[in-house]
């Protein structure tokens, strides 16, 4: 069965920091991609997504995702953190049927 | 922008009693979804639901669970007889089409105590 690893459980970066979530799933087939994020209080928001086509996707925000096919990883990667960008970080993963397998989710907390 | 909303947003029960989540998906959305989080552990999927049945549903999707579309515009989930460890955040989704994106409403956090 498909799963999804996110390495970094807790992240704190100072403001205008780079940052680098690694999101790896266990199943080689065709996949559809997704960064999700949870803000404080509110409700889980697609960042970004892949399905096919270029491998490198930019979402909402400034936040970009590289999807390497040969190491199974679709990490997220921002050039310049910002105070606002505290939140959860989920990766996700459709690979056949219905359900999307979610990682265990990354808490970013950015200092200003 | 459309937005998938559940009510309520809290709810408290003693275990054994029956509770009933409802969620209303984004009008032109055909897929409809429960997701369910326990504090400190992953998003798991529990059921989808497409065309009025169960299109897959998890380990976790047992007998005491059922979903229903009641009318046009509700999608509910409800837990027949609550255990202690049925406490969690439970997340409704839609999406327009199969593996599309699906986009989830605020949660209702469940405590069974």
């Amino acid at each position: 069965a498909q799963s999804v690893s996110q390495h970094n459980h807790h992240v704190i970066l100072s403001e205008a920091a780079s940052l680098e979530l690694g999101c790896n799933y266990s199943y080689g087939g065709t996949v559809n991609l997704f960064w999700y994020v949870q803000y404080p209080g509110q409700h889980l928001q697609l960042l970004l997504k892949y399905f096919s086509g270029d491998p490198l996707v930019k979402g909402i925000k400034g936040f970009e995702a590289e999807f390497i096919k040969s190491k199974f990883s679709f990490n997220l990667r921002k050039p310049s953190v910002q105070w606002s960008d505290t939140a959860e970080y989920f990766c996700a993963v459709y690979q056949a049927g219905t359900a999307l397998i979610f990682g265990k989710g990354t808490t970013l907390s950015v200092s200003s | 922008e459309p937005e998938v909303t559940q009510t309520p947003s809290h709810q408290v029960t003693q275990m054994g009693q029956e509770v009933i989540l409802r969620c209303v998906p984004i009008s032109n959305h055909l897929y409809f979804y429960w997701y369910r989080q326990i504090l400190g552990q992953k998003v798991e999927f529990l059921v989808s639901f497409y065309n009025n049945e169960i299109s897959e549903k998890s380990e976790i999707f047992d007998d005491q669970f059922s979903v229903e579309r009641p009318d046009g515009s509700n999608f509910t989930l409800k837990i027949r007889s609550t255990k202690l460890e049925d406490s969690a955040m439970y997340f409704c989704a839609s999406s327009s089409q199969i593996q599309e994106t699906q986009y989830f409403g605020p949660g209702t956090r469940l405590l069974v105590l």
